[in-house]
């Protein structure tokens, strides 16, 4: 088992819903990342947080917002998202920015 | 930017076997190569990696070879049991992030 925990495991939610997933890694690490995981495709890097502070936005929809309250907490906020944004969403920590990644288990998300 | 391509995308081997998952990549400055395990229902486990400047690495039953030249590297696991059976990927290290490949189904048949 990992030092990476995220919750809820399991989240189905309507089109106009707001709902936010969470990640917290007990490994004392300084950077964290989201990634979404759709079926036979590659990981998809989404956000990086370094020190608590966003260095990178892969070009991510607006209707995916993350914060980033300490280096131990990660929160992914959903708004208005659409069915193909069902997906596993990964979180990773690393200790320094592009460093070895440890994963949590992901949430796996679906849109109605 | 980098590419990473992974070859094949299912592979089913009889217990006991050996299995290689081979895989490729685009940019020569990319320098270090990680191998993720992810069984059903959990997130990428670290298995093995490594780094430009060694040709080679085991770690008992699993190795990983990589071919600078040619820009490819493999993941090679030998006496296969049923718990091997996962979604492997590949990843090469560019920049600050890391490049997955699209991953492989093992299925280790008992």
């Amino acid at each position: 088992e990992t030092g990476v925990t995220q919750t809820p495991r399991h989240l189905v939610m309507g089109m106009t819903n707001k709902k936010s997933l969470k990640c917290e890694q007990h490994l004392g690490h300084n950077a964290m990342y989201w990634y979404k995981q759709s079926a036979k495709k590659p990981l998809e890097l989404m956000f990086v947080y370094n020190f608590k502070e966003q260095t990178e936005n892969n070009s991510v929809p607006s209707r995916f917002s993350p914060e980033c309250p300490n280096s131990s907490h990660l929160f992914l906020h959903l708004h208005t998202l659409q069915p193909e944004d069902s997906a596993l969403y990964l979180c990773a920590s690393s200790q320094q920015r592009g460093g070895e990644q440890f994963f949590g288990p992901g949430t796996r998300l679906t849109v109605l | 930017g980098e590419n990473v391509e992974q070859h094949p995308s299912t592979l089913s081997v009889q217990e006991g076997d050996s299995a290689v998952i081979k895989c490729t990549y685009s940019d020569s400055a990319s320098n270090y190569f990680p191998w993720y395990k992810q069984e059903l229902g959990k997130g990428p486990q670290l298995i093995i990696d490594i780094r430009s400047n060694v040709g080679e690495k085991k770690d008992q039953r699993i190795a990983v070879t990589l071919n600078k030249t040619a820009k490819h590297f493999s993941l090679h696991i030998t006496e296969t049991q049923p718990e091997d059976s996962a979604v492997y990927f590949c990843a090469a290290h560019y920049g600050q992030n890391f490049v997955f490949g699209p991953g492989t189904r093992l299925s280790v048949l008992p």
